[in-house]
């Protein structure tokens, strides 16, 4: 069975840092990319970060740019968020989601169940 | 990155259709293949149901179909189901990001 469990959220002050892990298993990890993806708390989705299969490739959304780094260990079947200067803006549930392709295309096929990032003094 | 438009929210009785729009440009929806819809149960984390504009994953329901003309992909959800009560989103890979929808409510009636 395919599974997607994330783990490292938590509460954090605003302008320190945090780590995210995304533990796969049940598929070949290193064919497909991943992508992270969070949800503020009653909004919408938003993409956060998206990087191919052999990491050749990593995209990032314009309002973590500079902040945030995607990274993916494939040995250990692994997707991380290494994300600093964090802001209240940030405060939300991050997804892990694998890509149908080993390519960045967006089509999200599996989901975690998400960690909850909270911002605040 | 500016959101795809959806309506806020959609309604239908069992047994009826129901379309969802989802607008955006030539740089994202007009111009790719890459557009796909998820549903969102309160709770839980999105689905897959439509992928690259019309394509099915294995396991959705054939009541749920996607189109696209122009800069505009829709969802049609048909003999709509009490199950079918959820958030649609909708998304675009384009250039370097990938763009989502800011959802559409389903009521089922």
């Amino acid at each position: 069975e395919m599974q997607l469990v994330e783990s490292g959220g938590g509460l954090v002050q605003p302008g320190r840092s945090l780590r995210l892990s995304c533990a796969a298993s049940g598929f070949t990890f290193d064919d497909y990319a991943m992508h992270w993806v969070r949800q503020a708390p009653g909004k919408g989705l938003e993409w956060v970060s998206g990087i191919s299969w052999n990491s050749d490739s990593v995209d990032y959304a314009d309002s973590v740019k500079g902040r945030f780094t995607i990274s993916r260990d494939n040995a250990k079947k692994s997707l991380y968020l290494q994300m600093n200067s964090l802001r209240a803006e940030d405060m939300a549930l991050y997804y892990c989601a694998k890509d149908q392709y080993h390519m960045l295309s967006g089509d999200l096929d599996y989901w975690g169940q998400g960690t909850l990032v909270t911002v605040s003094s | 990155q500016s959101a795809l438009t959806q309506p806020a929210s959609v309604s239908g009785s069992p047994g009826q259709s129901i379309t969802i729009s989802c607008t955006g440009t030539s740089s994202d929806v007009g111009g790719y293949k890459y557009v796909s819809w998820y549903q969102q149960h309160p709770g839980k984390a999105p689905k897959l149901m439509i992928y690259e504009v019309s394509n099915r994953p294995s396991g959705v329901s054939n009541r749920f179909s996607g189109s696209k003309s122009g800069n505009t992909a829709s969802l049609t959800i048909s003999g709509l189901q009490a199950e079918d009560e959820a958030d649609y989103y909708c998304s675009s890979y384009r250039s370097s990001s990938l763009v989502f929808g800011g959802g559409t409510k389903l009521t089922v009636l």
